[in-house]
């Protein structure tokens, strides 16, 4: 079976800019969640999407903004990116809320 | 606030040595606690997880841990570390009931010399 992919697996922007990460979780979950892990840092929570509801959300400024859609993929967006948003960001899905997450190997971004 | 502290950032043993990765958490109602691995060049793995019932749970590869209510800890353990075992462990915290909201250690890095 696939596991949680996500795309693109490397990306460099500009500050300023804008950016989309896009992940498809395990077929039949329909929970996803977003982290973001800096160098030396575990990941950090970003949101968590069920049912294509927001179920929860970080400590991260408006700039960050997700979507689920109907086929349970989700969007990561970051506007007005900084160099401090330069991490790794993980994807994870599971079947609902109350089961074990499975993640993604991460879109590794790099803001210049 | 809620958190999860783990206490070595890196550790370096030997093969057949044993291993314990000490993991304290701080957060208010009942908690699911889970242990990750990041090994080189992969993505994150559940190495195992305790949702409720008997405190000592078995995860893959001989790891096991023990979730102590009264200290907030479950800390890792492994009676015989393999070079194979050289990874990155995250601990990490989910309110019962939703584990899309895990809080994460800032990890323990494992070098296991042959």
């Amino acid at each position: 079976d696939a596991g949680v992919t996500q795309s693109p697996t490397h990306l460099i922007k500009t500050r300023g800019q804008h950016v989309t990460l896009r992940c498809s979780p395990i077929s039949g979950h329909k929970s996803v969640s977003w982290y973001q892990q800096v160098l030396g840092q575990g990941p950090q929570f970003i949101f968590q999407y069920y049912e294509k509801e927001e179920r929860g959300r970080g400590n991260f400024p408006d700039r960050f903004s997700a979507r689920q859609f109907p086929n349970y993929s989700s969007e990561l967006n970051v506007n007005a990116l900084l160099l401090g948003d330069s991490a790794l960001y993980l994807c994870a899905s599971s079947f609902n809320m109350g089961e074990t997450q499975y993640f993604g190997p991460g879109t590794r971004l790099l803001v210049l | 606030a809620q958190s999860v502290s783990q206490h070595n950032h890196h550790v370096i043993l030997s093969e057949a040595a044993s291993l314990e990765l000490g993991c304290n958490y701080s957060y208010g109602g009942t908690v699911n606690l889970f242990w990750y691995v990041q090994y080189p060049g992969q993505h994150l793995q559940l190495l195992l997880k305790y949702f409720s019932g008997d405190p000592l749970v078995k995860g893959i590869k001989g790891f096991e841990a023990e979730f102590i209510k009264s200290k907030f800890s479950f800390n890792l353990r492994k009676p015989s570390v393999q070079w194979s075992d050289t990874a990155e462990y995250f601990c990490a915290v989910s309110p019962a009931g939703n584990t899309g909201k895990l809080i994460f250690g800032q990890g323990t890095t494992l070098q296991v010399k042959p």
